[in-house]
């Protein structure tokens, strides 16, 4: 079982709505990542986090995804009005530092209809 | 950007067999990392090896750092090592990594 934990496993959402996912990173790591796979199981890094700060985000995210890491709640990751290009697997990772190993939680699968 | 390139793309064992996966990259990577994906999707980490040779249980990591490549070695496979192994690389010191395209692992009994 992995130690990050992201909630939920599976989201349907309608085109147009908010589509909010969660990660609990594991304990002791300040730095989260956040990924996309898509449906041909390509990878596309989305933003990362060190402690509560946003340190790399591309820019789909900063235009149409709401993300934060609050001190002592869980790490989030809203997209404000999805697309149907939005279907995927969202995976969180945590690690200690910048270049130190990542732990990936099991994902979030969302379809949007 | 960084490519990263797996082969081969899938790979069909009998059970007891040995496996051997191959990496290679287009720049330096200053963090290399094997994980294995589950059908269901969870990613699970298998073997940090930037360089070096690497063992951990049934599996043997080798980068060989001025190559530019990396090999994953399963030895006597089983049907639950059937998978996906995606080889994942930092070759802009960031954090962030770029991953492979996978080898779809079918071990049959």
């Amino acid at each position: 079982n992995s130690k990050v934990i992201q909630t939920p496993r599976y989201l349907v959402k309608g085109q147009g709505q908010k589509a909010k996912m969660r990660c609990i990173p594991e304990k002791g790591h300040p730095v989260v990542f956040w990924y996309q796979q898509n449906k041909n199981n390509e990878f596309k890094f989305l933003i990362n986090f060190q402690n509560q700060e946003v340190l790399q985000q591309i820019d789909m995210t900063e235009k149409r995804f709401s993300a934060e890491c609050p001190s002592n709640s869980p790490c989030s990751l809203e997209i404000q009005s999805s697309e149907a290009g939005d279907s995927a697997l969202y995976l969180c990772a945590s690690s200690p530092g910048q270049n130190s190993d990542y732990t990936f939680g099991s994902g979030t699968r969302l379809l949007v209809i | 950007g960084q490519q990263v390139q797996q082969s081969p793309a899938s790979l069909v064992l009998q059970e007891g067999e040995n496996a051997e996966l191959q990496c290679n990259f287009s720049s330096t990577a200053t963090q290399l990392q094997w994980f294995y994906q589950s059908p269901g999707g969870s990613l699970v980490s298998l073997l940090s090896n930037p360089s070096g040779t690497k063992h951990t249980g049934r599996l043997t990591s080798t980068t060989v750092t001025k190559e530019r490549r990396s090999s994953l070695h399963i030895s006597s496979s089983q049907t639950t090592d059937s998978g996906t192994y995606l080889c994942a690389i930092d070759g802009t010191n960031t954090g962030k990594l770029t991953f492979g395209d996978g080898t779809v692992l079918t071990v049959k009994p």
